[in-house]
């Protein structure tokens, strides 16, 4: 069983353009997370989504961010108009599902560079 | 909101010692889940224990044990006979039950991390 993949691993932007991070849950998960961690601190939780829906977007910038979980393919953070304040690593994370205990498994992360 | 500290940015060990991270946090539930990650220079992000708040037990995986005060809210994490590869950063990290109502209870709050060095 595959683990979680997201591409690319790095990613190099200059200021204004558009990043796109993709993510791939491991097979039969259907819930993904998004995290980010900038230089030298731990990760920030940004976006909670199950297949076509939010569930927490409470950690996401109110403009230029914005996630998604289609019902065919992997899930997609968007970063519109990047910033040199964008740079981080944006880690997605899976798990089966919801109800008691279910371990988030983590993604390689990508490196967003933005110059 | 929950909060998470880790207060020793570094910690150093000799190999085959024992070495102990601190991690405090702060919540207002009664019931929660607290795990221990490790982060080595790969950047992938690895679990490395879990403590369900309502077991008093404190959790062991081989090596690695944690030492649970819920009054305190203290959570730390010992390694015992240290290895080259236990090398990492290493973050704490907090996360509310699915049955305490709200839609919050998908996130992992972490701590800053603790970098941690075994030396040969």
């Amino acid at each position: 069983n595959a683990g979680v993949m997201q591409n690319p691993r790095h990613l190099v932007r200059r200021r204004g353009q558009e990043a796109r991070l993709r993510c791939s849950p491991m097979k039969g998960h259907s819930h993904v997370y998004w995290y980010r961690q900038l230089p030298e601190e731990g990760l920030k939780f940004m976006v909670y989504l199950q297949k076509e829906n939010i569930i927490d977007e409470s950690g996401m910038p109110k403009e230029r961010f914005s996630a998604e979980f289609p019902k065919e393919g992997p899930s997609i953070l968007r970063i519109q108009q990047v910033v040199r304040g964008d740079s981080a690593a944006y880690f997605c994370a899976s798990s089966p599902r919801q109800g008691s205990y279910n371990e988030q498994f983590f993604g390689p992360g990508t490196r967003l560079t933005v110059l | 909101a929950q909060t998470v500290t880790q207060s020793q940015p570094e910690m150093s060990v000799q190999e085959a010692e024992t070495v102990t991270l601190s991690c405090t946090y702060d919540t207002s539930e009664s019931d929660y889940y607290l795990f221990w990650y490790k982060q080595p220079p790969s950047r992938q992000m690895i679990l490395v224990i879990r403590q369900e708040a309502y077991k008093q037990q404190n959790a062991t995986e081989n090596r690695f044990s944690v030492n649970f005060q819920k009054a305190a809210k203290s959570f730390s994490l010992k390694i015992s006979d240290s290895q080259l590869g236990d090398a990492a950063m290493y973050f704490c990290a907090y996360r509310r039950l699915p049955g305490a109502g709200g839609t919050s209870y998908g996130k992992l709050t972490f701590g800053q991390g603790t970098i941690l060095t075994v030396h040969p």
